[in-house]
């Protein structure tokens, strides 16, 4: 399953299939990106980082990727699990150095059995 | 290790009343921050803190709020004169060091109820 334009907030997938939830991020200048979970209920949990100096970086079941040319991120979770539903945020850094994060509205993933 | 913590984990509170919220950081952590999120919607910064410098206030919505660290580490949050688009969770984040790059991790939240 797959969002597609700047940001849809929801998104379904069939248990086993990969997931890409998009990103469109607004300032150019920004240099390092999160991606974070957020279950029912529960703060956001950490998943994954990057900085612009990369395009791509994997960690386990997860990859995202940076297209600072059209300032898109994407997030790629492979063979969802039920224990993926969630709300999916992702994060800039607006400004190097900046402590700041600019969060995304969020898309709400739900994984079909 | 333990994550952060916050306290309480839900709050109902009538109108006009004031309400204290408490978040312990995980320790070591330098740099300690206040968002807000509503219902649905994403997280609004609130406050910040780093070390020993002045907090940066800046996403305080209005001067009801406001928020104290102690000892540099825990921190309360404040809000006077509650009202009813108070309502929300309040979520208190930390991390190693204050500057970009530095992951930050959640606590739980407190929902905050206004009636």
């Amino acid at each position: 399953g797959e969002s597609v334009g700047l940001h849809l907030p929801t998104l379904s997938v069939q248990e086993g299939d990969n997931s890409i939830i998009n990103c469109a991020y607004s300032n150019s200048a920004s240099d390092y990106f999160i991606w974070y979970k957020q279950e029912s209920g529960k703060g956001p949990q950490f998943i994954i980082d990057i900085r612009s100096n990369m395009d791509k970086r994997q960690g386990q079941r997860v990859t995202v990727l940076l297209n600072k040319t059209v300032k898109h991120l994407s997030l790629q979770i492979a063979a969802t699990q039920p224990g993926d539903s969630a709300v999916y945020f992702c994060a800039e850094n607006p400004r190097s150095n900046d402590y700041k994060l600019s969060f995304g509205a969020g898309t709400t993933v739900t994984v079909r059995a | 290790g333990a994550g952060v913590s916050q306290s309480p984990s839900n709050k109902v509170t009538e109108k006009g009343k004031d309400v204290e919220l408490r978040c312990d950081p995980i320790s070591g952590h330098t740099a300690l921050y206040w968002y807000r999120q509503s219902l649905g919607q994403g997280l609004e910064f609130l406050i910040y803190f780093q070390g020993n410098s002045a907090p940066d206030k800046s996403g305080l919505p209005s001067d009801r709020f406001s928020a104290e660290r102690t000892g540099g580490s825990v921190s309360t949050l404040t809000i006077q004169r509650t009202q009813q688009e108070d309502s929300a969770v309040y979520l208190c984040a930390s991390s190693l060091a204050g500057t970009g790059g530095s992951v930050q991790y959640f606590g739980p939240g407190t929902r905050l109820t206004v009636t």
